[in-house]
């Protein structure tokens, strides 16, 4: 059980280059996110999918696209990198379970990527 | 709009002491608030979740308290440890929506 991976773990960009940060889980979980963490500012949510082939914007979603057209997978793409794309990206996964205090839903987080736009 | 502040921005202390993180809102119509765990280079873990209808939570050395009337949550960390230097993060998860708000995070350095 390898939890949330990303792929890649570092990158070099050229301003107007395009790329995409893939995001896997196995642990079956319906909601994906994807968050950008800039210093000083906490993580900020890009895009987010409550299910497969479904997707939304969340707090900066402008200059990124995603696609969830597997469950398992939450893909973020650039497609005219630019300096101010300079950040480290978060993957998260997520799923509701009914306890005892009600419907709790937790994040797991992926290890991150550090992208640099030159 | 949810705002999510974190005072102090970084904290030192020696090795035993307990200490306190503190973590405001300023909307407190949240379904839940979630306190992280980030080591350096490294993506977060979960270390507590309250939920709106709970007060506070507990693993081991770790209580998390929250207050919705005031927008306040505080995590308690019981006789720290150099292992317990990282950023301690607060989330919070408004009702009617998916959108987790972040604070900026507290810095903590346990000192031998």
């Amino acid at each position: 059980n390898a939890g949330v991976t990303q792929t890649p773990k570092f990158r070099v960009l050229k301003t107007g280059q395009s790329m995409t940060l893939l995001c896997a889980q196995d642990m079956n979980h319906e909601y994906m996110y994807w968050y950008r963490q800039d210093p000083g500012m906490g993580l900020r949510l890009i895009h987010y999918s409550v299910g497969e082939g479904t997707t939304a914007k969340g707090e900066v979603p402008d200059g990124y696209n995603v696609s969830r057209l597997k469950k398992q997978n939450f893909l973020l793409g650039l497609e005219s990198a630019a300096p101010s794309q300079t950040s480290v990206y978060f993957c998260a996964s997520s799923y509701n379970a009914l306890t005892s205090g009600g419907v709790q839903e937790t994040q797991y987080f992926g290890p991150g990527t550090r992208l640099l736009v030159l | 709009k949810q705002e999510v502040t974190q005072i102090p921005a970084a904290l030192s202390v020696p090795e035993g002491e307990n200490l306190v993180l503190n973590c405001s809102f300023t909307d407190s119509a949240i379904y839940n608030l979630q306190w992280f765990r980030q080591d350096p280079g490294k993506g977060l873990t979960s270390l507590l979740l309250i939920q709106s209808s709970q007060r506070e939570q507990t693993s081991g050395r770790l209580n998390a308290s929250l207050d919705k009337s005031s927008g306040r949550s505080t995590l308690y960390i019981a006789a720290s440890q150099p292992g317990d230097s990282a950023t301690y993060l607060c989330a919070v998860k408004s009702t009617g929506g998916f959108k987790t708000i972040f604070g900026a995070g507290t810095r903590l350095f346990v000192k031998a």
